[in-house]
Formats: structure tokens, C-alpha cells, sequence
């Protein structure tokens, strides 16, 4: 059963960089039929695409996050990663990675939160 | 940027009761459309994926309908499980966009 878990700091201070690991379990980073992506929840509020990627390297980023937003991917470690620099409070949140199936995200991790501020 | 819109934002409901939510997307979308669950503390769940497809192991009282800008999501029959929040969520060109959210609450 594939499961992925989201790991990194808790807090980050303002104009920093935010980076965050999904270690991937149960099944291959490098499955030809998959993308892997990252989203964000702010506390109370919906869910925001951060960004994809594929195993090759290949990426997507959201539009509005696109200068600060960086994804990697490590195949040997079966992991990829977030980067998000000039963080400010609006992006405290908690942070998922999840498997992208054809279009759909499944399954998630359990998610972390992320919180910024001095 | 497609943009989806979710009505209504929240409903109140017995058990038993019929729910229907609706998602307009901002620019057609074919059938690329899903729908999630998610309760409070817990990351969400895919619930419907192509506008109708039934995920594997999700209760058959949860259908979705629709295709284009208008889609619908229905539990035929609430059950006490079923109280949360509900995401669509649409995929055009790689770029995926989520609606803003109903949340299904106890009447």
C-alpha cells in the first residue's frame, strides 16, 4: 500500500526558505505512470495546488507561486522535495504531498504544518 | 487560470437526507473533474474521479454527474460519516485548481 509522509521544520521565520521532504513508501518515486505533487491548506480555509512533478524532472507550478516555488525529486532516496523562499505569514499552512493519478491526487500524506513567523 | 466556484459553501442536513453540491468551472473542462472528502484534522480523500468514476472502496450513495463547466456531486442518503468538507477539483493542462470548499454540517 503506498503511503507518503511529509517531513521538515515546523517553523520558519519570515523571508526565509520553507523546504519540506515527501518520502515515498511502498512503491516506486520512478513508476512511469505518475506525477507527484505538493498542496497547501492555510488553518480554516481550502486547498491550494503548490506544484508537480514526474520522476524525469519534469514540472508545474501554480501560476501564483511560480517565483518562489521550487520542486525536486530524488529517485534513489524515493523522495521528492518543496522549496518556497520569502516565505511571509500568508504561507503559514499545513503542507501535503500526494501521488497524481492520471489527474487525481490519491492517496495524500498526512500533512504538516508549517507555520511562519519570528 | 480556470477557476471553480462551489455552491453552496455550506449546507445543513439530516441523516438520510439527500445532498447535492454543485462546481462550475470558469472555462469548459470536459469530464476532468474530482471530488473530495475531507474531515476536520485529516488530509483529504478522493471520493469521485472524470466527473462520475466511483474511487475504489467509496460508498455507492456518493455519485457525481456533469461534464464541461457544470458538475454536481450527490450523497443519495447522509450518513453520519459523511459531515464534513467537500473539495472539487479540476485538471486542465497541468494546471490543477480546487473549488473553495462545502461543508456538509449536522442540522
Amino acid at each position: 500500500q503506498l503511503q507518503l509522509q511529509e517531513s521538515g521544520p515546523g517553523l520558519v521565520k519570515p523571508s526565509e526558505t520553507l523546504s519540506l521532504t515527501c518520502t515515498v513508501s511502498g512503491g516506486s518515486i520512478s513508476s512511469s505512470s505518475y506525477y507527484w505533487g505538493w498542496i497547501r491548506q492555510p488553518p480554516g480555509k481550502g486547498l491550494e495546488w503548490i506544484g508537480s512533478i514526474y520522476y524525469s524532472g519534469s514540472t508545474y507550478y501554480n501560476p501564483s507561486l511560480k517565483s518562489r516555488v521550487t520542486i525536486s525529486v530524488d529517485t534513489s532516496k524515493n523522495q521528492f522535495s518543496l522549496k518556497l523562499s520569502s516565505v511571509t505569514a500568508a504561507d503559514t499552512a499545513v503542507y501535503y504531498c500526494a501521488r497524481i493519478n492520471m489527474h487525481w491526487f490519491d492517496p495524500w500524506g498526512q500533512g504538516t504544518l508549517v507555520t511562519v513567523s519570528s | 487560470d480556470i477557476q471553480m466556484t462551489q455552491s453552496p459553501s455550506s449546507v445543513s442536513a439530516s441523516v438520510g437526507d439527500r445532498v447535492t453540491i454543485t462546481c462550475r468551472a470558469s472555462q469548459g473542462i470536459s469530464s476532468w473533474l474530482a471530488w473530495y472528502q475531507q474531515k476536520p484534522g485529516k488530509a483529504p480523500k478522493l471520493l469521485i474521479y472524470a466527473a462520475s468514476s466511483l474511487q475504489s472502496g467509496v460508498p455507492s450513495r456518493f455519485s457525481g454527474s456533469g461534464s464541461g463547466t457544470d458538475f454536481t456531486l450527490t450523497i443519495s442518503s447522509l450518513q453520519p460519516e459523511d459531515f464534513a468538507t467537500y473539495y472539487c477539483q479540476q485538471a486542465n493542462s497541468f494546471l490543477w485548481t480546487f473549488g473553495q470548499g462545502t461543508k456538509v454540517e449536522i442540522k
